[in-house]
């Protein structure tokens, strides 16, 4: 079975830093993908990791380590429009699916 | 914009109504999704179709029907359905189904409640 976990809710202040973290237990491993989705409005494609290591985009970097079944999402200098879920995905080997986490509620505030 | 429309936006129907949902892909993508989004659950997937085959269906009630008459429209037909259906429906394209590395781009969603 696919198991993976994320924090429910966090807050952070803008300018702020904050990281949000996935741990996932898959059968199988063939990468893993972060979305923003704003309230009412459709999943955005943040990033892709599918090697260990850190990959960087802007104001946002993600990481991943295969060997823990972790990755996180880094969002730099907070803006107040980061407010939004995170939602961390896998797709396990031999699906061409994608399994999705509950998605974490990210609160930047003034 | 992410090139991912849907129809409606917003849905009300009776347990006894038919209703559908359109989603249409302006990318050139040949694998369409349908998933669930129900609150404070994960994204559920529902249905995948590939160059118009359906290829997987996620053990989904029959009470949803998916269409798929080309690659750029997929429908989902609804009957009979029950209060605990109501939901957000989100529709997703990606270049090819099977993959390693595709990114799946979402349509906005149908707010679906059922009374």
């Amino acid at each position: 079975g696919q198991n993976i976990d994320q924090p429910t809710e966090m807050t952070a202040t803008e300018g702020a830093i904050v990281q949000i973290n996935c741990t996932y237990q898959t059968s199988g491993f063939n990468g893993l993908f972060w979305y923003q989705q704003h309230a009412g409005e459709a999943p955005t494609f943040l990033s892709y990791n599918v090697l260990d290591g850190l990959e960087e985009k802007g104001r946002f970097s993600s990481f991943l380590s295969r060997s823990k079944g972790y990755s996180y999402l880094l969002l730099k200098e907070l803006q107040m429009k980061d407010s939004a879920s995170y939602l961390c995905a896998v797709k396990a080997e031999g699906y061409s699916t994608l399994t999705f986490g509950k998605g974490t509620m990210l609160l930047v505030s003034p | 914009e992410t090139g991912v429309t849907q129809t409606p936006r917003h849905l009300v129907m009776g347990m006894t109504n038919k209703k559908s949902l359109k989603c249409e892909q302006h990318l050139g993508h040949n694998a369409m999704y349908w998933y669930k989004q129900s609150a404070k659950k994960p994204l559920e997937l529902m249905f995948v179709y590939n160059f118009k085959e359906q290829t997987e269906n996620n053990s989904v009630p029959s009470r949803f029907s998916p269409e798929c008459p080309n690659s750029s429209h997929l429908f989902l037909h609804l009957h009979t359905l029950q209060p605990e259906d109501s939901a957000l429906y989100l529709c997703a394209s990606s270049l090819f189904g099977g993959s390693d590395q595709e990114t799946q781009y979402f349509g906005p969603g149908t707010r679906l409640l059922v009374l």
